[in-house]
């Protein structure tokens, strides 16, 4: 079964400061790795993915994700944030395992707020 | 850019009715989803299609819910009998196809079932 944790509700930094919001994971197999976005009253917005090889991954808006085997985590990074990146962040996974399901399962969800 | 559209954004209805949401996928993508996220809650997997049929379902989809895709361009989800535990935000997706590729989403539909 596959499964992913945000043990975060909630991550408050100051603007221009770097912001780190976590995510962990567990498959079977190897994973298939998301990090979407949710401005209030919008949809999720894709962020990034990691499939394979490099383990940091670049994505939009300045944002990166470095994907951690052993630690079997895919934490979402940013060197400085922004009062415009303050949104619900989800992490999800899909475990690329023979016989895993092609859905991936979400986080419930990392709320970043940046201060002024 | 291509997107998700759904419609209405926001939907009040009495307990017991029946709700249709609407989306239009995006037009070269061949799989569609509904995800659902209870305020507050994660994001929830209801249902997938493709082809015109269900190719996945979780538990949450029970015989209360279908999907349909009507004409060829809009794929919907009907809810009959709505109760107060279904409201909530009502996701439409769809990816080019079920690999490695990345699924899109609508900005939602707010159903309140009073």
């Amino acid at each position: 079964a596959q499964s992913v944790a945000q043990p975060e509700d909630q991550v408050n930094v100051a603007e221009g400061n770097p912001l780190t919001v976590k995510c962990t994971y567990s498959v079977s197999g190897n994973p298939y790795l998301f990090w979407y976005v949710q401005y209030p009253n919008r949809g999720l917005q894709f962020l990034l993915k990691y499939i394979t090889g490099d383990n940091l991954v670049k994505g939009s808006y300045g944002f990166e994700a470095e994907f951690n085997k052993s630690q079997t985590s895919f934490h979402l990074k940013k060197p400085s944030a922004l009062v415009s990146d303050s949104a619900l962040y989800f992490c999800a996974v899909r475990d690329m395992a023979a016989g895993g399901s092609y859905i991936p399962t979400f986080g419930r969800g990392t709320s970043l707020i940046v201060h002024p | 850019e291509p997107e998700v559209t759904q419609t209405p954004s926001h939907q009040v209805t009495q307990m017991g009715q029946e709700v249709i949401l609407r989306c239009v996928p995006i037009s070269n993508h061949l799989y569609f989803y509904w995800y659902r996220q209870i305020l507050g809650q994660k994001v929830e997997f209801l249902v997938s299609f493709y082809n015109n049929e269900i190719s996945e379902k979780s538990e949450i989809f029970d015989d209360q819910f279908s999907v349909e895709r009507p004409d060829g361009s809009n794929f919907t989800l009907k809810i009959r009998s709505t109760k107060l535990e279904d409201s909530a935000m009502y996701f439409c997706a769809s990816s080019p196809d079920r690999g490695t590729n990345t699924i899109y989403f609508g900005e939602g539909s707010w159903l309140t079932v009073v």
